[in-house]
């Protein structure tokens, strides 16, 4: 049991570039979300999922898009980097919605955009 | 919107002093608070998930309040060891959403 994992740990990007973020988790949850951690913010919310199939907007959604094709992956895509997009990426996931159950993490994507 | 808020923001301790971390939130309708630890470089691991409706959880060494009326709670760590040292974020859920919440984070650092 894996838990929740993220592709890839490291990555740097010119501006204008796109990549995208895989995550994946082996415990059957139903709710996914990618936050963004930076220094001095806190982590924020980007995008979520409630469900195969579903997306929503979070926080701070601009400049990033995602999908939920796999009940067990969500993919959060960068289509033109930006430095400002410099950060730590936490993918996290739970069996219900956050009021009602606990997230679990995964280890995080360090990006730096130049 | 609500604004989550650790006190201090950071804490160096002697190791086998008993100590207490701060979060105060500024909307008290919320579903629940979860305390997670993060160690550098490293994702979050959740440490108690406490109800709205609850007032404390325990685990082990570690005890969480709620005072959901103003808006605070409180994680307190007994007998604190060198393991212990790492940062500590809060987070509330709201009534209506999905998302967490998170404060800044208190750093500690736990001497031997």
């Amino acid at each position: 049991n894996a838990g929740v994992t993220q592709t890839p740990k490291f990555r740097v990007l010119k501006t204008g570039q796109s990549m995208t973020l895989l995550c994946a988790q082996d415990m059957n949850h139903e709710y996914m979300y990618w936050y963004r951690q930076d220094p001095g913010m806190g982590l924020r919310l980007i995008h979520y999922s409630v469900g195969e199939g579903t997306t929503a907007k979070g926080e701070v959604p601009d400049g990033y898009n995602v999908s939920r094709l796999k009940k067990q992956n969500f993919l959060l895509g960068l289509e033109s980097a930006a430095p400002s997009q410099t950060s730590v990426y936490f993918c996290a996931s739970s069996s219900g919605g956050a009021g009602a159950h606990e997230q679990y993490f995964g280890p995080g994507t360090r990006l730096t955009v130049t | 919107k609500q604004e989550v808020t650790q006190i201090p923001a950071a804490l160096s301790v002697p190791e086998g002093e008993n100590l207490v971390l701060n979060c105060s939130f500024t909307d008290s309708a919320i579903y629940n608070l979860q305390w997670f630890r993060q160690d550098p470089g490293k994702g979050l691991t959740s440490l108690l998930l406490i109800q709205s409706s609850q007032r404390e959880q325990t685990s082990g060494r570690l005890n969480a309040s709620l005072d959901k009326s103003s808006g605070r709670s409180t994680l307190y760590i007994a007998a604190s060891q060198p393991g212990d040292s790492a940062t500590y974020l809060c987070a509330v859920t709201r009534h209506s959403g999905y998302a967490l919440n998170f404060g800044k984070g208190t750093s500690l650092l736990v001497t031997p």
